[in-house]
């Protein structure tokens, strides 16, 4: 069982369109990060929520911790091509000074 | 510009025979992870070094074994590469920043196996 549920799996949508990916958890995080990695790379961090009930804006990207910091979304406003690649969200885990992964979501925004 | 970087970008290597990935950082960062990433997947932690302490993850196979001579530098050795090890084999780096270890990836090595 994946201790950090994430959804959807794969998104395809065209240019200009909303999204949200979603993830969730029966434990609660100290802290929930957002990474973003393209084809042949290394996972990019896109930003860290701490607080619960946090929001937190990246241009286009809005992000928000869980007030019970059990879950995390990330919203994509007038989606572009470039958004394509594989989110991850990930879970701090203060026992054992780790993170925990979701499983994933591959987004692809056609043009 | 401070980094994570990583040796080589691509690994060819026969069943069977050791093979051995490197990392470097210039963060100064104490704590230091591998991961496997098998396509389009999430990442799944092998091991991690917290300063010189070992961390293994319980269902980290005996074949992986890792080395931390000193902060910068980590190795991860593949004892007896079978076709399953072929897989982006990523290291990171993070210290703690306000409560939150945020990770710092290099951009991984392709390992193939044949």
């Amino acid at each position: 069982t994946q201790l950090l549920e994430q959804s959807p799996q794969f998104l395809s949508i065209q240019e200009g369109e909303n999204l949200t990916v979603y993830c969730n958890s029966s434990s609660v995080f100290s802290s929930l990060q957002w990474y973003r990695q393209e084809p042949g790379e290394g996972p990019v961090l896109l930003v860290t929520v701490v607080t619960g009930g946090e929001v937190k804006k990246l241009k286009r990207l809005t992000f928000q911790f869980g007030d019970a910091r059990k879950d995390s979304s990330l919203h994509i406003t007038a989606a572009q091509p470039g958004d394509t690649g594989l989110y991850l969200c990930a879970g701090f885990m203060e026992y054992g000074n780790k993170l925990v992964f979701g499983a994933g979501t591959i987004l692809r925004v056609k043009s | 510009d401070a980094m994570v970087i990583q040796n080589p970008r691509y690994q060819v290597t026969q069943f069977g025979k050791p093979v051995t990935l490197s990392c470097s950082q210039t963060l100064n960062h104490n704590v230091m992870y591998w991961y496997q990433q098998k396509s389009s997947q999430a990442p799944k932690l092998l091991f991690h070094y917290y300063d010189k302490d070992f961390n293994n993850e319980a269902d980290t196979p005996d074949n992986f074994q890792s080395r931390r001579p000193n902060t910068s530098f980590c190795f991860l050795d593949i004892r007896s590469p079978g076709l399953g090890d072929a897989a982006m084999y990523l290291c990171a780096t993070s210290r703690e920043s306000s409560g939150a270890y945020e990770q710092y990836f290099g951009p991984g090595t392709r390992l193939t196996v044949t």
